[in-house]
């Protein structure tokens, strides 16, 4: 069966300081993978999605990053953390091509002080 | 206009209570649905998915899908104080690999 990791779970970070969250998938080959935030009582912002290793689609302009240097393996990143980057972040999978359901991890909440 | 509105409640009932929950979409390209729950500080799990119009059941749950109206809705029979989580809806449009997320409504059944 699939599995999905998600660390850290919780990260508290000065304003200014870098971030690296990481993802991994078991048990499945050639995912696609996505990040989203989840602010308080603002739904969930996909921020980017990757349908294979090297491939990153951005769907909003900000100060994060995202990089797929293996199959499997999905890195968020920021050189500078703001504020407003405090949220609950979470990685998923699909498998197949167009919109087929996505499958969740644990998500990583990141407070940003 | 957003293209997936769900009210956000809350919604409270009593255990054993029937339990609707709805969203409307105003993009007629949507092909796909789907329901997930969200238990607090918690990643969603996938509830139901569904492709065409009507009905389908797992359990307690029931999906509904009117595409002429653009109407879905999530029914709980019988519902439990461990259904007690955010509810939130997804649509898609087939064509490419991004699914449109509802705000989330959130459900507490009370013992």
């Amino acid at each position: 069966s699939q599995t999905i990791h998600q660390w850290p779970a919780t990260l508290v970070q000065p304003v200014g300081s870098p971030l690296s969250l990481e993802c991994t998938v078991e048990g499945t080959s050639n995912p696609n993978l996505y990040w989203y935030r989840q602010a308080a009582g603002r739904g969930l912002q996909l921020l980017f999605y990757s349908v294979g290793i090297g491939q990153i689609s951005s769907e909003v302009p900000q100060n994060l990053s995202a990089s797929r240097p293996q199959d499997r393996q999905f890195i968020l990143s920021s050189k500078k953390l703001l504020l407003s980057d405090s949220g609950f972040y979470l990685c998923a999978w699909s498998v197949g091509t167009g919109a087929n359901e996505q499958f969740f991890g644990p998500g990583t909440r990141l407070t940003v002080l | 206009q957003k293209e997936v509105e769900q009210d956000p409640g809350p919604l409270s009932v009593p255990e054993g209570a029937i339990v609707s929950l709805n969203c409307t979409y105003s993009n007629s390209a949507f092909q796909y649905f789907m329901w997930y729950r969200q238990y607090s500080r918690k990643g969603p799990e996938l509830l139901m998915y569904t492709y065409s119009s009507g009905n389908k059941e797992d359990g307690r749950f029931t999906a509904q899908v009117d595409k002429s109206s653009k109407y879905i809705s999530l029914f709980i029979r019988d519902s439990q104080p461990s259904d007690s989580a955010t509810y939130l809806c997804a649509n898609s449009g087939g064509s490419n690999y991004k699914l449109t997320f509802g705000k989330g409504t959130l459900l507490t059944v009370n013992p």
